[in-house]
């Protein structure tokens, strides 16, 4: 099975900052990376698939990069509405695990 | 417009068996590159995926729980059906249904609004 690793775990940040966050995959997965974001109490939205596509409705303050066995995802300019889990999914074998999130946080 | 719905009880004893069904709408299983997922949340942790049926009844499972998970469908009622036997209260979680097409890397494009789901006697 592919194992999926992400980092941070928990990142602080403020309104306006740039802000980065990784993806690892135990086996290479070309850029079968997709990325959710999820607010408290609500179903996860998709945001990048393909590892930099970004889904339709989806600000273009976000995007995503990578192929292989690692990933970023980026939030050019953080805003009020973004501070949630992000978890990544890979989608190249199953099974198709998610990762163990990354919170931001103010 | 896609919409998704989970349905089920929101209380089971340990030892049984879960069944939880997803009713759509605004798609077909029977449709190429179309596929159900089934996903949970324990309370404040991550995301866990479970299973995926696709539109020509390929199944799939996570792993650790093969042996305790069954996924079907039935295209004609828009209905996929995840069973989950000896449940644990370990089990206690939200549990998701989600739309997957081949066209976007397979990616979860519509999820359910979730059911919670305590294992407890």
């Amino acid at each position: 099975d592919i194992q999926m690793t992400q980092s941070p775990s928990s990142l602080s940040a403020s309104v306006g900052d740039r802000v980065t966050m990784a993806c690892r995959t135990s086996q290479a997965i070309s850029n079968f990376l997709n990325w959710y974001q999820q607010k408290p109490g609500k179903a996860p939205k998709l945001l990048i698939y393909a590892a930099s596509n970004l889904q339709s409705g989806v600000p273009s303050r976000f995007s995503g990069s990578g192929s292989g066995t690692y990933f970023t995802l980026t939030i050019s300019s953080l805003q009020p509405e973004d501070f949630a889990t992000y978890y990544c999914q890979q989608t190249f074998r199953p099974p198709l695990p998610f990762g163990g999130g990354t919170r931001v946080e103010i | 417009q896609v919409t998704l719905r989970e349905s089920g009880p929101a209380l089971v004893k340990p030892t049984q068996t879960l069944t939880l069904t997803c009713s759509f709408s605004g798609f077909s299983l029977s449709t190429s590159g179309m596929c159900v997922n089934w996903i949970r949340q324990p309370p404040g942790k991550a995301l866990e995926w479970l299973a995926l049926i696709d539109w020509t009844d390929d199944k799939y499972y996570s792993t650790s729980l093969k042996t305790r998970l069954s996924i079907s469908k039935d295209t004609s009622k828009n209905q996929v059906v995840l069973t989950m036997t000896n449940m644990d209260p370990v089990d206690t979680a939200t549990y998701y249904c989600a739309r997957t097409q081949y066209s976007i890397s397979k990616a979860i494009d519509y999820w359910g609004q979730g059911t919670l789901v305590t294992v407890s006697s």
